[in-house]
């Protein structure tokens, strides 16, 4: 089925270990999202790419890279990982009409102790 | 302050009620506005888009009120199936980004 698919589902990480969240879309959109979900604040914002070859930061960007790989793909890196990073994370895509709004991907639930 | 608000609940109902929730925003220059469905431990699904003129889709009817900035979602004949929370959006330009609120809980029960 076509859509937008996360990987992995889980992780546990120390902290200051590293990882990449991996997202990749097979809808053709052209731009892609990394948010954060924690509880009472809602979807944040952490980087989007518009198109591919651009990445700009969100609303919470501090602790995050990303990479627009190619067009399907958008990954995130968490250089250093701190408890602070424990949340779920979803990865999004669109179209450049916002009207269809966006399609997440599963989502990965990190804990980092 | 933040962008977008809602209550978060949780809103209790029997089955067979009428619910309705609430949202404001506080960018005016916001362009578009979506109802978003979240349910427990899963991704967030587009549930409908909010129009200037109102929009119907079965038992789901949303509202836009810019004068006041608030967005409205109304949920007839209650199922426990619609047990979820639901999230407002707006759409204020600039890179596709959309803005969630934090969600309202909805506990549909017999």
């Amino acid at each position: 089925n076509a859509g937008v698919t996360q990987t992995p589902k889980f992780q546990v990480l120390k902290t200051g270990q590293s990882m990449t969240l991996q997202c990749a879309q097979d809808m053709n959109h052209n731009s892609m999202y990394w948010y954060r979900q924690d509880p009472g604040m809602g979807l944040r914002l952490i980087y989007y790419s518009a198109s591919e070859g651009t990445t700009d930061k969100g609303e919470v960007p501090n602790g995050y890279n990303v990479s627009r790989l190619n067009k399907r793909e958008f990954s995130l890196r968490l250089e250093s990982a701190a408890p602070s990073q424990t949340s779920v994370y979803f990865c999004a895509s669109s179209d450049s009409r916002p009207s269809y709004g966006y399609t997440f991907g599963s989502g990965t639930r990190l804990t980092v102790v | 302050r933040k962008e977008v608000e809602q209550d978060p609940g949780p809103f209790n109902v029997p089955e067979g009620a009428t619910v309705a929730f609430n949202c404001t925003y506080s960018n005016s220059a916001s362009q578009s506005f979506f109802w978003y469905r979240q349910d427990c431990r899963k991704e967030p699904k587009l549930l409908m888009s909010v129009y200037s003129s109102g929009n119907e889709d079965g038992r789901f009817t949303a509202q836009l009120n810019r004068a006041s900035q608030y967005i409205s979602l109304l949920i007839r004949d209650s199922k426990l199936s619609d047990s979820a929370t639901y999230l407002c959006v707006a759409f204020t330009g600039g890179g596709n980004k959309l803005t969630f609120g934090t969600g309202t809980q909805l506990k549909v029960e017999l």
